[in-house]
């Protein structure tokens, strides 16, 4: 099984700052690695798949980079909307592994 | 507008079968290119994937709950279920039934997610 690891555990930024997310597997996963945001009480919604490619409807401030084992993702310029918990996951070899998750929170 | 939709009990014995229903509106779950899966979160935690199924019935578990779990689909009703054998508290999570869009290689579409509490 595939060990996903994400950092850092929380994060707080004021609104319009960027921000850098971090995401690692414990073996490599070439780019087989999604992103996806969750906003309290609500379903994760898919941002990245393949490690940079944006979801519909996803905006530009979304940038996901990395392979094998090290990923990042990168919002610039945080809207009110971004904030919440943050999770990397891995469909590279089954079973799909998630990261811990990464809470962006309002400063 | 596709949509995913739980539906099943939200309150189980421990000991007993968990059994959840996700239905798919206005699509066709007949197509090559998804899978369906059941994803949880308990309290406070992170998002753990369970299983998923193809269209054709072919499946894959997570083996840490393998020996636990049955995952079917019925096309004709556009339906998924899931049944999870001899819960314990452990198994209180929010369920997740997702689509997994094999040309993304992502779940791109989510239910609302059903909350089943495991209690006597």
């Amino acid at each position: 099984e595939t060990v996903m690891t994400q950092s850092p555990a929380t994060l707080s930024v004021s609104p319009g700052e960027g921000v850098t997310l971090s995401c690692r597997a414990s073996q490599s996963i070439k780019s087989d690695l999604d992103w996806y945001h969750q906003r309290p009480g609500q379903a994760p919604r898919l941002l990245i798949y393949r490690g940079s490619s944006r979801a519909t409807g996803i905006p530009a401030r979304f940038r996901g980079s990395g392979s094998g084992t090290d990923f990042t993702l990168t919002i610039s310029s945080l809207q009110s909307e971004d904030f919440g918990l943050y999770f990397c996951q891995q469909y590279n070899n089954w079973p799909f592994t998630f990261g811990p998750g990464t809470m962006v929170d309002i400063k | 507008q596709v949509v995913l939709q739980e539906s099943g009990p939200g309150l189980v014995k421990p000991s007993e079968t968990l059994s959840l229903t996700c239905t798919f509106f206005n699509g066709s779950m007949n197509s090559t290119n998804f899978y369906w899966g059941w994803i949880r979160q308990a309290p406070g935690k992170g998002l753990e994937w369970i299983a998923s199924v193809f269209f054709r019935g072919d499946t894959h578990f997570n083996p840490s709950l393998r020996s636990r779990v049955t995952i079917s689909v019925d096309t004709s009703k556009s339906q998924f279920s899931l049944r999870l054998r001899s819960v314990t508290a452990a198994d209180t999570a929010v369920y997740y039934c997702a689509r997994d869009a094999l040309l993304l290689r992502g779940f791109d579409l989510w239910g609302q997610g059903t909350t089943v509490t495991v209690s006597s």
